[in-house]
C-alpha cells in the first residue's frame, strides 16, 4: 500500500514565478492536509481539503496561495509570484474519513526561491 | 491558545544510553491524540508513537515509550538503548480537531 506521495521532492523557482506542489493521498484516504515547515521550526497547518472541497484554509496566507483537491488526480498547492520567504518544506498528509487517526505524511517538497 | 513546548532545543547522549525528551502542551479539550514524530537528516516525517488522551496506559513501541501525565499536560518520550540511527529532530504534536499542533522540536544526537 503506497504511502502519501509528494512531488517534486525539490523545487527551485526564481522570484515571481509560480510553484505547483502535488500530493497523492494514501489509497482510501479522502482527506488531505498541507503543512509548511520553515527552517528550525515545527510544522504549521495551512489547509485541510476533502475531494472538491476546502474545509479549512485558516492557515493559508491570504494572497498568492491556493489549494485544490479535484475529484480526479492529486491535490495541488499553488504559490503564485513566489518570494524568498516562501522557501520552506511543504508537507502533505492524508487520513481516512471520519477518524482522528495519525496523519500519514509524505516526504515533503523542499521549495527554494532564488 | 493551544501550544506545544519542547524545552530542550538539543540533546546529546552516548550510544546505548537512555534519553528522555520533554514535551508540555496546553489545550482545553478533553479528548485528543498526542504524537511524537522523528525527522532524520533525510527530512522525512516519521511517526514514532501515539497516545490517546483518554487512555491512562502509557504507549510503548519497541525501544520508545511515553510518560503521559494528563493533569500536568506532559508527554515525554523515552528512548531506551539509543542507536546511531536515532539521531534526528523529534517533534511533539497533538490534535486539535483535524489539525496537528506542533512543538519546535528537539535535536537529538547519538554519539558513538
Amino acid at each position: 500500500n503506497a504511502g502519501v506521495m509528494q512531488n517534486p521532492r525539490h523545487l527551485v523557482r526564481r522570484r515571481g514565478q509560480e510553484a505547483r506542489l502535488r500530493c497523492s493521498p494514501m489509497k482510501g484516504h479522502s482527506h488531505v492536509y498541507w503543512y509548511r515547515q520553515l527552517p528550525e521550526e515545527g510544522l504549521k497547518f495551512m489547509v485541510y481539503l476533502q475531494k472538491e472541497n476546502i474545509i479549512d484554509e485558516s492557515g493559508m496566507p491570504k494572497e498568492r496561495f491556493s489549494a485544490e483537491f479535484p475529484k480526479e488526480g492529486p491535490s495541488i498547492l499553488r504559490i503564485q509570484q513566489v518570494v524568498r520567504g516562501d522557501s520552506a518544506a511543504y508537507f502533505c498528509a492524508s487520513s481516512p474519513p471520519g477518524t482522528r487517526e495519525p496523519q500519514h505524511f509524505g516526504d515533503g517538497t523542499r521549495l527554494s526561491i532564488l | 491558545a493551544q501550544t506545544v513546548t519542547q524545552s530542550q532545543p538539543e540533546m546529546s547522549v552516548q550510544e546505548a544510553e537512555t534519553v528522555t525528551l520533554s514535551c508540555t502542551y496546553d489545550t482545553s479539550e478533553n479528548n485528543y491524540y498526542l504524537f511524537w514524530y522523528k525527522q532524520p537528516p533525510s527530512r522525512q516525517m516519521i511517526l514514532v508513537i501515539r497516545q490517546e488522551a483518554y487512555k491512562q496506559q502509557n504507549a510503548t513501541e519497541n525501544r520508545f515509550s511515553v510518560n503521559f501525565q494528563k493533569a500536568a499536560k506532559s508527554f515525554s518520550l523515552k528512548i531506551s538503548d539509543s542507536q546511531l540511527g536515532d539521531t534526528a529532530m523529534y517533534f511533539c504534536a497533538f490534535t486539535r480537531n483535524y489539525q496537528l499542533i506542533w512543538g519546535a522540536g528537539t535535536k537529538l544526537i547519538i554519539k558513538p
